[in-house]
């Protein structure tokens, strides 16, 4: 079946402007996870969500970032005043339920000029 | 706070070599532990998951096991092909599912 997908796959912008990036998840999948990867950091869990429940924001770097998951499927991370320092590759990941089994897309590689 | 180390950070081996990737954990309360293949420019490939009741799993030539209480867990590669060249990242997850990373082993298996 289809796996996770993302898009766009590269998204380049200038500093101070916003971007969204989408995540479709497996179908049936009620888990949704967003992670960042960059040379620096490595990677790093940025928020959660699971079904109609609170997402778990414990781990997004500042109120410039902000996501959302519409009718329990498909999720928008928005992050607004890009600065340069927001460049990496932004993963998601689905899960079946809550501490299963992870699967990722192919990511989103952002860079901010 | 979870800290997940790997050792090595990078490895080459001739082909045919059997070939272990460790990893370690600093708090052993988790919930389960994921192997992951990462190759450069794509997303990550989940290869096991070892849950924390568990000891090892095992999928073809790929074997994890886990000792909770040392905080350790070991991926063992068997009879190593240069399709095998990737970077590989350990991953734990406490209540919640989200998932702490280590820096990753970047192998290369030469022919």
């Amino acid at each position: 079946g289809a796996g996770v997908s993302q898009s766009p796959s590269n998204k380049v912008t200038e500093k101070g402007k916003d971007v969204e990036l989408r995540c479709d998840p497996i179908s049936g999948h009620t888990a949704l996870y967003w992670y960042r990867q960059s040379l620096g950091q490595g990677l790093e869990f940025l928020i959660y969500f699971q079904g109609n429940s609170a997402p778990d924001k414990s781990g997004l770097p500042s109120d410039r970032f902000s996501a959302e998951r519409t009718g329990g499927s498909v999720s928008t991370l928005t992050i607004q005043r890009t600065q340069q320092e927001d460049s990496a590759v932004y993963l998601c990941a689905s899960s079946l339920v809550t501490r299963g089994e992870q699967f990722f897309g192919p990511g989103t590689r952002l860079t901010v000029l | 706070k979870q800290e997940v180390t790997q050792i090595p950070a990078a490895l080459s081996v001739p082909e045919g070599e059997n070939l272990v990737l460790n990893c370690s954990f600093t708090d052993s309360a988790i919930y389960n532990l994921q192997w992951f293949r990462q190759d450069p420019g794509k997303g990550l490939t989940s290869l096991l998951l070892i849950q924390s009741s568990q000891r090892e799993q095992t999928s073809g030539r790929l074997n994890a096991s886990l000792d909770k209480s040392s905080g350790r867990s070991t991926l063992y590669i068997a009879a190593s092909q240069p399709g095998d060249s990737a970077t590989y990242l350990c991953a734990v997850s406490g209540n919640t599912g989200k998932l702490i990373f280590g820096q990753g082993t970047t192998l290369q298996v030469k022919p």
